[in-house]
């Protein structure tokens, strides 16, 4: 297991298209984390996991997001309706345990354009 | 809430020049910092964290910050740049929960020559 895998790199779509990434944590990761990042910002926080469970969501998070993690493993997360201003790229993250103890490992993230 | 503030979007040094990278975090509760290095169309790498032990930490790729509390800073340092640091540097925070980080909007270091 060489890290955080998120697929697809790039996606480009047209403006009201549904589109849905995926994320492979390290194994033995429990935690998983969304989040986006805008050109000139930060990584901002969408929403965690532990285990299968999603225990809190950023309200940048609108109706049209969802994300799951079936199972605790692999992780999607889907935007319905794309609008322009969810252009960003993507990133998923992954820890051991508690992100004080360990850090996040990154993926490579997704890149989403939406023309 | 927790937040950081990173001074400077765009630094630029010398190779071979020191490198200082500010972060400044509020807090009334020492929080837990790290450092992320980003290069072009790659994830965020950690550099190193602090979590309430020395309060000078090292990291890889020989960079290290110091926490100071009396000024709520966390700034990353490197003696000596080296061509290979040119990429962006993100100084982020735990707190709270523990189970969110919050990050600065990135410093973009570029190495001249």
């Amino acid at each position: 297991d060489t890290g955080v895998s998120q697929n697809p790199r790039h996606k480009i779509t047209k403006r009201g298209q549904n589109v849905t990434f995926r994320c492979d944590p390290i194994s033995e990761h429990n935690r998983l984390y969304w989040y986006r990042q805008t050109l000139g910002q930060g990584p901002e926080f969408l929403t965690y996991f532990q285990n299968e469970a999603q225990l809190e969501k950023s309200r940048l998070l609108s109706d049209r997001f969802s994300a799951e993690r079936p199972k605790g493993s692999f992780s999607t997360l889907e935007i319905q309706r794309t609008e322009q201003g969810d252009s960003a790229m993507y990133l998923c993250a992954s820890s051991l345990g508690q992100a004080v103890n360990y850090g996040y490992t990154f993926g490579s993230g997704t890149r989403l354009t939406v023309v | 809430a927790q937040s950081v503030t990173q001074l400077g979007s765009h630094v630029s040094v010398s190779e071979g020049a020191l490198v200082l990278l500010r972060c400044n975090y509020s807090s009334s509760v020492p929080p837990y910092l790290f450092w992320y290095v980003q290069y072009p169309n790659q994830g965020l790498q950690l550099l190193l964290k602090y979590t309430s032990a020395a309060t000078l930490v090292k990291g890889i790729n020989g960079f290290e910050a110091e926490f100071k509390k009396s000024e709520t800073s966390f700034h990353l340092t490197k003696p000596s740049a080296h061509m290979s640091d040119a990429a962006e540097y993100f100084c982020a925070a735990v707190s709270g929960g523990y189970q969110k980080v919050t990050f600065g909007i990135g410093t973009k270091l570029q190495v001249i020559p």
